[in-house]
């Protein structure tokens, strides 16, 4: 069975720094993993798409990476800011059961 | 039109109300999904439509009745709810059925209170 495990559940940093988080997974039969912000009581902001076929993937000051062989994706946030404080989920999307699974979240915030 | 728009983004219901909860998008995708959240934990999915049809069904109790009356649209009718029912309703959406292409698309979410 498919589990989606986050490191850490919390996180809190001074603005300006780069930070990682990270997401392991014990099955790499994935076809894709998407990173997800939530702010509190929001909805899911999807932030990057990754394909199994991929390594990374990058958006601004974000950068995705992923290694299916041994089951990790890490999320790179460069020079942090208060407004990157926030939820950030991982979830893979399982090909042996065709379903979306979530990881447990990292808790981040940034202060000033 | 990039967006999953739910409505309401509150609602507050007694045990014995009916009530229903609306999701629309208009970028053509394919799929719906609806998930549960409770706080600090992950979504759990309730339903998925693929294809405007009922797809999988993960055991949600008969209180909660989903409709996809378009493409564009998906509903979930709540009645006799639980105070346990109270969380954060999200919808979902995604181009290919399970997203295995483009990933999904979430909407903003219903945060329910039952009392």
């Amino acid at each position: 069975k498919q589990e989606v495990t986050q490191i850490p559940a919390a996180l809190s940093v001074p603005e300006g720094e780069n930070l990682v988080l990270n997401c392991s997974f014990t099955d790499s039969a994935i076809y894709n993993l998407q990173w997800f912000r939530q702010d509190p009581g929001k909805g899911l902001t999807s932030l990057l798409l990754i394909q199994s076929s991929q390594r990374e993937q990058t958006s601004g000051r974000l950068n995705a990476s992923l290694d299916k062989s041994s089951g990790r994706s890490t999320l790179y946030i460069a020079a942090s800011q208060p407004g990157d404080s926030a939820t950030y989920l991982c979830a893979v999307r399982d090909l042996n059961t065709d379903k979306l699974i979530f990881g447990t979240g990292t808790r981040l915030q940034v202060f000033p | 039109d990039t967006e999953v728009t739910q409505t309401p983004k509150h609602l507050v219901m007694g045990m014995t109300n009916k009530k229903s909860l609306k999701c629309e998008q208009h970028m053509g995708h394919r799929a719906m999904y609806w998930y549960k959240q409770k706080a600090k934990k992950p979504p759990e999915l309730m339903f998925v439509y693929s294809y405007e049809k009922l797809s999988i069904n993960e055991s949600v109790p008969s209180r909660f009745s989903p409709e996809c009356p378009n493409s564009s649209l998906l509903n979930l009718h709540l009645h006799a709810l639980q105070p346990e029912d109270s969380a954060l309703y999200l919808c979902a959406s995604s181009q290919d059925p399970g997203g295995r292409l483009y990933g999904y698309t979430f909407g903003s979410g219903t945060r329910l209170t039952v009392v």
